[in-house]
């Protein structure tokens, strides 16, 4: 089935400094979108990009789209402890009305 | 405004037993999913419901897990026996229906179930 799948599974990075996050599906798509979970919560949606966007921005969040690599990257820049969660790319098929479908998600872990 | 609420927060539950989460979604949501959260197997939906219908079940691992919703403000989900390997985080998640297919999801905190 349609799913997103993230790299890295996790990343550790001191605060600070950047942290960039992958995404890839293997079919067409009517969005992309990022969803930001704290350990032991829900997801909370970050941003979305339309296929025929190329690159979105969301305060400290900047996201790209390839349609032609299916592929899509989550940038965070200037990174906080209070970042520190799991992110998920989710996708929803270009035929759309149809629900997300999620990756297993990156583990992000910001150090004071 | 309230967002998704679930409960119960946590369940432990011996095996053979019959559990009920249950989910009240945002006021004014047409949309209703049921998910899963492993380690292994990460975000799985399990059946979603427009309009308090379900539309599609095929994630529902077996006959023993059924989801109801009677009124716009509220669903179960029953898992009937229960296994150990039912043992995940479980989320309910709604959104409106002016989002369509592109809209965001509001996700409940989850139940996390462990069945010994």
């Amino acid at each position: 089935s349609q799913q997103g799948e993230e790299d890295p599974q996790a990343l550790s990075i001191q605060e600070g400094e950047n942290a960039t996050m992958n995404c890839s599906y293997k079919t067409s798509i009517n969005n992309l979108q990022w969803y930001r979970q704290n350990s032991g919560r829900g997801l909370v949606h970050l941003i979305l990009i339309r296929s025929n966007e190329r690159e979105k921005h969301s305060g400290r969040l900047r996201v790209t789209l390839d349609t032609s690599k299916k592929s899509s990257s989550l940038l965070i820049t200037a990174s906080r402890a209070a970042d520190t969660a799991s992110y998920f790319c989710a996708t929803v098929l270009v035929s759309g009305n149809t629900p997300l479908v999620f990756g297993k998600g990156t583990r992000l872990s910001v150090i004071a | 405004d309230a967002g998704v609420i679930q409960s119960p927060r946590h369940e432990v539950t011996e095996m053979g037993q019959e559990v009920t989460l249950r989910c009240k979604p945002i006021s004014g949501h047409d949309y209703l999913f049921w998910y899963r959260q492993t380690m292994m197997r990460g975000l799985e939906l399990l059946i979603y419901f427009n309009n308090n219908v379900p539309i599609d079940d095929s994630g529902m691992p077996e006959d023993r897990f059924s989801a109801k919703m009677p009124n716009a403000s509220f669903s179960t989900l029953k898992i009937q026996p229960s296994e150990p390997r039912d043992s995940a985080v479980y989320f309910c998640a709604s959104r409106p229906l002016a989002g369509g297919d592109t809209g965001e999801l509001f996700f409940g905190e989850g139940s996390r179930l462990t069945v010994l």
